[in-house]
């Protein structure tokens, strides 16, 4: 499986953007990445996936390096509820391989 | 639509005994997976079911099994209880399963604890 290698940690002030980065320097051609997040006492929940380009949604952003060997996450305005663990994970969209969580970055948010 | 839902939310048993555990998956979805979240291992994947046949297990011994029903309804299964798997154990949903662009919808989970 491919591997992907995030900060343990960041902190944040609220109402300012973060840049959560990802490393996976052996993603193949047909891996997408994938950002879940876990908040305290929850379970994981979906945040944003992608290919090759870069991705917007409600919640966030994914920012693809052209080498797809990094990308990055992007909330705009960080807010106390984004307080969570971040898990950057990639998938096959072939087969069915289940998600290989790693450590995450725990993201804190200070008031 | 109403989200996972798992019960209970919360248990207490000693060791040896057995456990077993359910998920309601989200209305439509025929996937469920189960996984096995500690401080010292973090998540990991214990197995899926679709279609109620086992797709895809993980590396956990055989205490560990589980079954889904023809509703999509899943339960997971621990016999002879250790105090090594008290854990939060969450179930996900998807539509088709594991696949590259399937979004996983997770339940609040089940905390197990082992006395």
């Amino acid at each position: 499986d491919a591997k992907t290698t995030q900060p343990n940690s960041m902190e944040s002030n609220e109402e300012e953007p973060v840049h959560l980065p990802c490393n996976h320097s052996t993603i193949s051609g047909t891996d997408y990445i994938h950002w879940y997040r876990q908040l305290p006492s929850q379970g994981p929940e979906y945040v944003i996936h992608g290919l090759t380009s870069n991705v917007n949604n409600r919640m966030a952003s994914l920012a693809i390096a052209e080498d797809r060997k990094s990308s990055t996450l992007i909330l705009h305005r960080a807010t106390l509820r984004d307080a969570a663990v971040y898990y950057c994970i990639l998938t096959r969209n072939s087969g069915n391989t289940p998600l290989v969580f790693g450590k995450g970055t725990r993201l804190s948010v200070i008031a | 639509k109403a989200g996972v839902t798992q019960t209970p939310r919360y248990l207490i048993k000693t060791r040896g005994q057995q456990v077993t555990l359910s998920c309601s998956p989200i209305s439509g979805h025929r996937s469920v997976s189960w996984y096995q979240q500690t401080p010292g291992q973090g998540l990991q994947f214990l197995f899926e079911y679709f279609s109620e046949t086992q797709r895809n297990k993980g590396n956990f011994p055989g205490r560990f099994s589980g079954r889904q029903f023809s509703n999509s309804r899943s339960e997971m299964n621990v016999s002879t209880l250790e105090l090594g798997d008290s854990a939060l154990y969450l179930c996900a949903s998807s539509l088709q399963g594991t696949l590259g662009t399937d979004t996983q919808y997770f339940g609040p989970g089940t905390r197990l604890t082992v006395l």
